[in-house]
């Protein structure tokens, strides 16, 4: 039981230039989400998914997509990277809480350093 | 809009001795979750406590617990007999009652445990 798994572990990239980071999760969780931590901040919602096919932007989703197509995999793509971009990204996974009152705990990966030049 | 306030940047705390981490929050909804999680210097980002905003009590996790003031929107971690390993980044989140899985993340507070 691997838990959440992201690859790369760290990326450096130029400014243009497009990735994909890649996130699985084998818990059979139906909730998947991407955040960026950046430097002394606490972390904002980039996207997140509800199930295989369905997708919504969080709090902060300009300049990336994303996509799922199946329950395991949550893939984040730059479109084309910008300095601003430079941070730390967690994707994290839990079951689906139709209510805020239950216990919802999200799983997070061990993120993804990136670097934008 | 939601909002998570812990107004503490960093704080030293004695080993052994208890801590108290703050946080304030601000929402609308009727029902919601509110999550503490742990980030040590080695960046993973880790569970600790869980309260729900109609629970009767406060939360407990070992030697973690949460003080909930619901009147007063104030969800405060208390860390016992603190340890070198305390020693981390830690982050209050509430969760929206419409949506119960979307976190939304304080600025967070650094612990630092003294031998």
């Amino acid at each position: 039981n691997a838990g959440v798994t992201q690859t790369p572990k760290f990326q450096v990239l130029k400014t243009g230039q497009s990735m994909t980071l890649q996130c699985a999760q084998d818990m059979n969780h139906e909730y998947m989400s991407w955040y960026r931590q950046d430097p002394g901040m606490g972390l904002r919602l980039i996207h997140y998914s509800v199930g295989a096919g369905i997708t919504d932007q969080g709090e902060v989703p300009n300049g990336y997509n994303v996509s799922r197509s199946t329950t395991e995999d949550f893939p984040l793509r730059l479109l084309s990277a910008a300095p601003s971009q430079t941070s730390v990204y967690f994707c994290a996974s839990s079951y689906l809480a139709v209510l805020a009152e239950k216990n919802n705990e999200q799983f997070f990966g061990p993120g993804t350093r990136l670097t934008v030049l | 809009a939601q909002k998570i306030t812990q107004t503490q940047p960093g704080m030293f705390v004695q080993e052994k001795e208890a801590v108290t981490l703050d946080c304030t929050y601000d929402t609308s909804d009727p029902s919601y979750g509110l999550f503490w999680y742990k980030q040590p210097s080695s960046g993973e980002m880790i569970f600790l406590i869980y309260q729900g905003s109609y629970d009767q009590q406060n939360a407990t996790e070992g030697r973690y617990s949460l003080n909930f003031q619901k009147a007063r929107k104030s969800a405060n971690l208390v860390i016992s007999a603190s340890q070198l390993g305390d020693s981390a980044m830690y982050f209050c989140a509430i969760s929206r009652s419409a949506a119960g899985n979307k976190l939304t993340f304080g600025g967070g507070t650094r612990v630092l445990v003294k031998p």
